[in-house]
């Protein structure tokens, strides 16, 4: 069964850097699309981008790119959201989803459990 | 970028009765050489991640319930739920992938009158 498993919660200040991980098994996860989904508690979905394990092709939603960074490991099935210098406003959890191998089209069939990040002065 | 438009934004059914809701997007995510809908549905529960229960608009998810339905094309969609049952409490969002950045509509609370 594939499962998504992501990293801890997190509390931050402003300005601090952080990376968030979501690590996948039960597949041959080097062939899959792994994406990232923001929600701000009490509030709608925002997609961030995906990445391919594989090769590490990355897209951003356009409205996210230079604020965040998406990587991977393909030799560990780990995915990374990665911030430079967090603010208040990142504060949110943090989901990681896969496409769905059968047509990678954009709809995300398993999710991992998210991560909260707090950044807070 | 698409806008996703839920409505209503909340409602109340019996347990038994059918509950509807609908999403409209700003342009049409029919893609006419396939006619498909690039539209999803999910389900979330208090505490939980979303789960996928619908695709291409209206191909339900292996294993979710058939009480789920999906119709519609092109800017109008409708996300029915036949007979609610108590577990079907949940927020339900539809989501476009016809064109980046993926959008969601703002979500439809579901609770039991």
């Amino acid at each position: 069964e594939v499962q998504l498993v992501q990293s801890g919660a997190e509390v931050k200040k402003p300005g601090e850097s952080l990376t968030i991980s979501c690590k996948g098994s039960g597949n041959n996860f080097a062939n899959n699309w792994i994406g990232w989904v923001r929600q701000v508690p009490g509030k709608g979905l925002e997609w961030m981008g995906i990445i391919y394990l594989d090769d590490s092709d990355t897209r951003y939603s356009p409205s996210l790119q230079g604020q965040v960074t998406i990587s991977a490991d393909k030799s560990i099935s780990t995915a990374y959201l990665h911030w430079g210098s967090l603010k208040a406003s990142d504060s949110a959890i943090y989901y990681c989803a896969r496409l769905r191998e059968e047509d990678t089209s954009g709809v995300f069939d398993y999710w991992g459990p998210g991560t909260l990040v707090t950044v807070s002065s | 970028d698409f806008v996703m438009t839920q409505s209503p934004d909340s409602l109340a059914v019996s347990l038994g009765e059918r509950a509807t809701i609908n999403c409209k997007s700003s342009q049409s995510v029919l893609y006419p050489s396939s006619n498909n809908n690039y539209l999803a549905w999910y389900q979330q529960k208090p505490g939980q991640p979303p789960k996928l229960l619908i695709y291409w608009a209206s191909t339900r998810e292996s294993g979710v319930p058939a009480r789920f339905s999906g119709s519609g094309s092109g800017t109008d969609f409708t996300l029915t739920i036949s007979s609610l049952q108590a577990e079907d409490v949940a927020v339900y969002y539809c989501q476009q992938y016809f064109n980046s950045p993926w959008t969601f509509g703002q979500g439809t609370k579901v609770e039991i009158k």
